[in-house]
């Protein structure tokens, strides 16, 4: 079976421009989560979906939004892209109790 | 707001030794613990998850262990290999998110 997946890899971006990222969770789990990375820190929670409803959110500006589609897949958006944007952002499904995450996207922002 | 220590930042060890990193949290109101292995700029490996009930978990050379009412978990790794160099991240579950500390980065020096 098939991890979480990421995409893309890799991205860079300018200042005040707007970004997606994407996630697939593994097949069945139906709770997606997103965490923000800064290098040399732990992730930080920014949102959670459950069966396509936003059941978490974490301390991050109105810029950060998410959703979740009907295939359980999900889609986190950062508008107006600051220097303190760039990091890991890491996708995480989960089913009970334990999370797996993906491989992460890696956002610089220039 | 959970607060999550894990000493020491970095530990280097010759090959063969054991390792011992430690977890600490602020909030003993936790569902699970997971500890997690992360390699340079990629995504996180769940290694072991242990539930608020029990008292540890084992796999293979790894073991766990979690003391609730203190606020403690220790993650132990018998025999090291260079193969284990990696960052150890710890993370508490409250509810919806996950809430990791910076981790322990460990180097296994043949």
């Amino acid at each position: 079976d098939a991890g979480v997946t990421q995409s893309p890899t890799h991205l860079i971006k300018t200042r005040g421009q707007q970004v997606t990222l994407r996630c697939s969770p593994i097949s069945g789990h139906k709770s997606v989560s997103w965490y923000q990375q800064v290098l040399g820190q732990g992730p930080q929670f920014i949102f959670q979906y459950y069966e396509k409803e936003e059941r978490g959110r974490g301390n991050f500006p109105d810029r950060f939004s998410a959703r979740q589609f009907p295939n359980y897949s999900s889609e986190l958006n950062v508008n107006a892209l600051l220097l303190g944007d760039s990091a890991l952002y890491l996708c995480a499904s989960t089913q009970g109790s334990e999370a797996f995450f993906g491989q992460g996207t890696r956002l610089t922002v220039v | 707001k959970q607060e999550v220590t894990q000493i020491p930042a970095a530990l280097s060890v010759p090959e063969g030794e054991n390792l011992v990193l430690n977890c600490s949290f602020t909030d003993s109101a936790i569902y699970n613990l997971q500890w997690f292995r992360q390699d340079p700029g990629k995504g996180l490996t769940s290694l072991l998850l242990i539930q608020s009930s029990q008292r540890e978990q084992t796999s293979g050379r790894l073991n766990a262990s979690l003391d609730k009412s203190s606020g403690r978990s220790t993650l132990y790794i018998a025999a090291s290999q260079p193969g284990d160099s990696a960052t150890y991240l710890c993370a508490v579950r409250r509810d919806y998110k996950l809430s990791f500390g910076a981790g322990t980065t460990v180097t296994v020096r043949a």
